[in-house]
């Protein structure tokens, strides 16, 4: 089956660049997307890339795509004490109506 | 983007209730809805999807007796925890989406279950 993999902790310090990795196994993935879980809070959608781009930039957050070594990236510009939490890597085909499968999550701590 | 709105936030009940929670579309038509389980510090597992006006498809091991999910319309699912037990303490949140949103989900906040 499917299977998204990140690396559990980043710390970094504020004002820094944040790069979270992300890896999949799904050839068939077409969407892939970033959400930020604050504590005891539900998932917010960050950005989300489609597997025929490289790249996606939004304004702090750059999204790289790899799809030859199915591996996905986030990079937090200018990181803030703000942007501490849980940042999920989610990946889905292209059939219209599947759930997303989830990576286990990478807790970004950020320090003043 | 989208809006999901998800009630309760959070929930204590005895052993042996049942508990209903809502995630409602308020903004678009959601055609599938999901409804994950979250255990602390895990990610998210899904246990049902559900599609309007259909049964829900159930993930391997979630019973379907146990968790009744219910997606009458068009902007609203509900979820129902029956005859809740401590085991089935977690927090469950929703997802939604629909014709036009390029496959995006779309989450609701959540909702606490904590059976006593």
């Amino acid at each position: 089956g499917e299977d998204v993999e990140q690396s559990l902790f980043l710390s970094v310090r504020e004002g820094d660049s944040s790069v979270i990795n992300c890896t999949y196994t799904d050839s068939s993935s077409t969407y892939l997307y970033w959400y930020k879980q604050e504590p005891g809070a539900g998932l917010q959608l960050l950005t989300y890339i489609f597997s025929n781009m490289d790249m996606k930039q939004d304004q702090r957050l750059t999204v790289l795509l790899n799809k030859k070594d199915k591996h996905l990236s986030l990079r937090i510009a200018d990181t803030q004490t703000g942007d501490s939490a849980i940042y999920f890597c989610a990946e889905t085909a292209d059939t219209g109506r599947r759930a997303l499968t989830f990576g286990s999550g990478t807790r970004l701590q950020v320090q003043p | 983007g989208a809006v999901v709105s998800q009630h309760p936030s959070w929930v204590i009940c005895k052993s042996g209730t049942s508990v209903k929670i809502e995630c409602r579309s308020l903004d678009f038509q959601a055609t599938t809805m999901f409804w994950y389980r979250q255990f602390p510090k895990q990610s998210l597992m899904l246990m049902a999807t559900s599609n309007e006006g259909s049964k829900a498809t159930y993930e391997q091991g979630v019973e379907k007796d146990k968790f009744l999910i219910n997606h009458a319309s068009l902007t609203l699912s509900t979820l129902t925890v029956t005859s809740a037990h401590p085991e089935d303490s977690s927090f469950y949140i929703c997802s939604a989406s629909g014709r036009g949103l390029q496959n995006i989900q779309y989450f609701g906040a959540g909702t606490r279950l904590s059976v006593l």
